[in-house]
């Protein structure tokens, strides 16, 4: 139990194209998801936490615009990296947790990544 | 705010050796605390965790005991393997739902 799932688990795109990932929570319903983007050995930077059904928080430094998250269901938030530039090329991190008592009360569960190349 | 403090890298150490990977943190309240390992290209795997003071996570010979007094969590091996290399996280989650990670240390194993 507890799987996060990321798709893709990498995608290269041309520099002014748009991509979405996907995050979905298989097994639980995932009342908030958090989204980091992770650059080559450092730490996981949190972007933005979303709740299902309201506007995503972004934090400081995070462009809202650029970065466009979207949690429809409980079990899924996307992320769309807008007009994509190189320096936008990084490993692209969630993560779900829910209230509930399953799977695990107010724990983190994390996707695979998805590390994204803009050329 | 809350932050997380590791014991920085890189650890080398020799196949069996033991291992201590220092953490410790500052939070408001009563956090949990968790320890993850990334392996090369794949995302973060919880590795062991802890909701209250003293508790012992443990998983893989991996243990960290949650210490409120010295607000430390650090991470132990008894005999590290080749497979065990990785780099660690420590991290600390409060009721708030926020996640705080430490910088990362990353571990080699040599045969």
């Amino acid at each position: 139990g507890a799987v996060v799932s990321q798709h893709p688990s990498w995608v290269i795109c041309k520099s002014g194209t748009s991509v979405k990932i996907e995050c979905r929570s298989l097994d639980f319903q995932a009342t908030t998801m958090f989204w980091y983007r992770q650059f080559p050995k450092q730490s996981l930077m949190l972007m933005a936490t979303s709740n299902e059904g309201s506007k995503a928080t972004y934090e400081q430094g995070v462009e809202k615009d650029k970065f466009l998250i979207n949690h429809a269901s409980l079990t899924l938030s996307t992320l769309t990296v807008t007009s994509a530039h190189p320096e936008d090329s990084s490993f692209y991190i969630c993560s779900a947790r829910t209230i509930d008592q399953y799977p695990s009360y107010n724990e983190q569960f994390f996707g695979p990544g998805t590390r994204l190349t803009v050329l | 705010g809350d932050s997380v403090t590791q014991m920085e890298g890189p650890v080398t150490l020799s196949e069996e050796a033991f291992l201590t990977i220092n953490c410790t943190y500052t939070a408001t309240g009563y956090p949990s605390l968790f320890w993850y390992v990334q392996y090369p290209g794949e995302g973060l795997q919880l590795l062991l965790k802890a909701t209250k003071a003293d508790d012992k996570g443990s998983n893989k010979g991996f243990e960290a005991t949650y210490r409120k007094e010295t607000t430390s969590f650090h991470l132990e091996k008894g005999s590290v393997q080749v497979s065990d290399s990785a780099v660690y996280f420590c991290a600390l989650n409060t009721n708030a739902g926020k996640s705080t990670f430490g910088d990362g240390t990353t571990l080699t194993v040599k045969p």
